[in-house]
């Protein structure tokens, strides 16, 4: 089944103890982003990835790092979590960047940091 | 001013109906637009994608408005099933056509 998986899906944690939000993809997409969603906000890019090794910041990128070593995988690093972090996270990827391709949003990643 | 704005609603609106969302976006350089669809705490879904001389999708029509800056989507005949929130999204353009700007959403409530 072609699919978006994010691990872990719910997680409380404490401020300043690092974590990763793992994202994985079975499609073979070229195209892969992280998204956070706060209410009366709406969906914010974090960072986004076009290709292996090629990583690009979207409008929210402090506090974050990612990685894309590989196609399938986007991690999603918090090295110093801050309580402001805490929100509903989505990974999503698609093929040939998202010009006109639709994104397969993973089932997303509750965190709450304290 | 907003990249991308949405009225945030609530919509509400009964069997049948018609309804219509409005977006509009302040980069003039961009250049993909897409509604998705988001159930309650679920993660977003394409609806349509926006083209150029507007498109329809059974019940579903977008239509772009370069020149104002908007994109809108209008339900005929509206479910049950519809109800959700609706999001406009707009690319940023140019080298940096990966950016994508969510608007804040639009919730459509259709009640019986």
């Amino acid at each position: 089944e072609a699919q978006v998986t994010q691990n872990p899906r719910y997680l409380i944690t404490v401020t300043g103890k690092k974590l990763t939000v793992t994202c994985s993809q079975n499609m073979n997409h070229e195209y892969m982003s992280w998204y956070r969603q706060d209410p009366g906000l709406g969906l914010r890019q974090i960072y986004y990835s076009m290709n292996v090794e090629v990583t690009d910041k979207g409008d929210v990128p402090e506090g974050y790092k990612v990685s894309r070593k590989e196609k399938r995988n986007f991690p999603l690093i918090l090295e110093s979590p801050s309580p402001n972090q805490t929100s509903l996270y989505f990974c999503a990827s698609s093929s040939h960047g998202t010009k006109y391709n639709e994104q397969f949003f993973g089932p997303g990643t509750r965190l709450t940091v304290l | 001013r907003k990249e991308v704005e949405q009225d945030p609603g609530p919509f509400n609106v009964p069997e049948g109906a018609t309804v219509a969302f409005n977006c509009t976006y302040s980069n003039s350089a961009s250049q993909s637009f897409f509604w998705y669809r988001q159930d309650c705490r679920k993660e977003p879904k394409l609806l349509m994608s926006v083209y150029s001389s507007g498109n329809e999708d059974g019940r579903f029509t977008a239509q772009l408005n370069r020149a104002s800056q908007y994109i809108s989507l209008l339900i005929r005949d509206s479910k049950l099933s519809d109800s959700a929130t609706y999001l406009c999204v707009v690319n940023a353009g140019g080298t940096s056509y990966g950016k994508l700007t969510f608007g804040q959403g639009t919730i459509l409530t259709v009640h019986p």
